[in-house]
């Protein structure tokens, strides 16, 4: 079983939809939660990160982090085509430790 | 300020070759991280060196190393390529080993193809 799990999609949504992506991990040392975005033959950009549990709001995208579930969550409200990209969760024990990343969830936003 | 950068950008090798990819860090990041990422794998951690030392290692062969110079600079290097080895090898690096946040910033990636 890998310490990340994330749905690889694609997922297709209609302009101004609301999105959900998600990830399930299973180490409970995680601490530091992050979702990086990548557009194709670009490297991930980092979009959002996290510290322990509850949320984050930034614009269009929250965050929400689970730790009782292991379960952490990105939401983007009125979505954009410009928002069509790859979306990967990452998750570390910090203080030097590596950094692991969920699959990447594909997902495509149709104008 | 410029960001991390990565060379070559593409190349193509055949089995049996080996290869070294080269990463700039962002002026004053003294953590690099190298991934590989493939369609069926997604992103693999290979390892990450601060001040010139191997701090973490993934699960990946001998044949992957790396090493980093006194300028943060760091250089991966795979040697008898074998077809599974082609993959996007993606840099990463970070200010300080200690930062909680561990947040990495990434260069564009080397695209390797093994024939």
């Amino acid at each position: 079983q890998k310490e990340v799990e994330q749905d690889p999609g694609p997922l297709s949504v209609p302009e101004g939809a609301i999105v959900s992506l998600n990830c399930t991990y299973s180490n409970s040392a995680f601490q530091y939660f992050m979702w990086y975005r990548q557009y194709s033959r670009k490297g991930p950009e980092l979009l959002m990160y996290t510290y322990s549990s509850g949320n984050k709001e930034d614009g269009r995208f929250t965050a929400q982090v689970d730790k009782s579930s292991k379960y952490i969550s990105l939401f983007i409200r009125d979505s954009q085509p410009s928002d069509s990209a790859t979306y990967l969760c990452a998750m570390s024990e910090g203080g030097g430790f590596k950094t692991i990343f969920g699959a990447g969830t594909r997902l495509f936003v149709k104008a | 300020k410029a960001g991390v950068t990565q060379t070559p950008r593409y190349l193509i090798k055949t089995r049996g070759q080996q290869v070294t990819l080269s990463c700039s860090p962002i002026s004053g990041h003294r953590s690099v991280s190298w991934y590989q990422q493939t369609p069926g794998q997604g992103l693999q951690f290979l390892f990450e060196y601060f001040s010139e030392t191997q701090r973490n290692k993934g699960n990946f062969p001998g044949r992957f190393s790396g090493r980093q110079f006194s300028n943060s600079r760091s250089e991966m290097n795979v040697s008898t390529l074998e077809l599974g080895d082609s993959a996007l090898y993606l840099c990463a690096s970070r200010r300080d080993r200690d930062s909680g946040a561990n947040v990495l910033t990434f260069g564009a990636g080397s695209r390797l193809t093994v024939l």
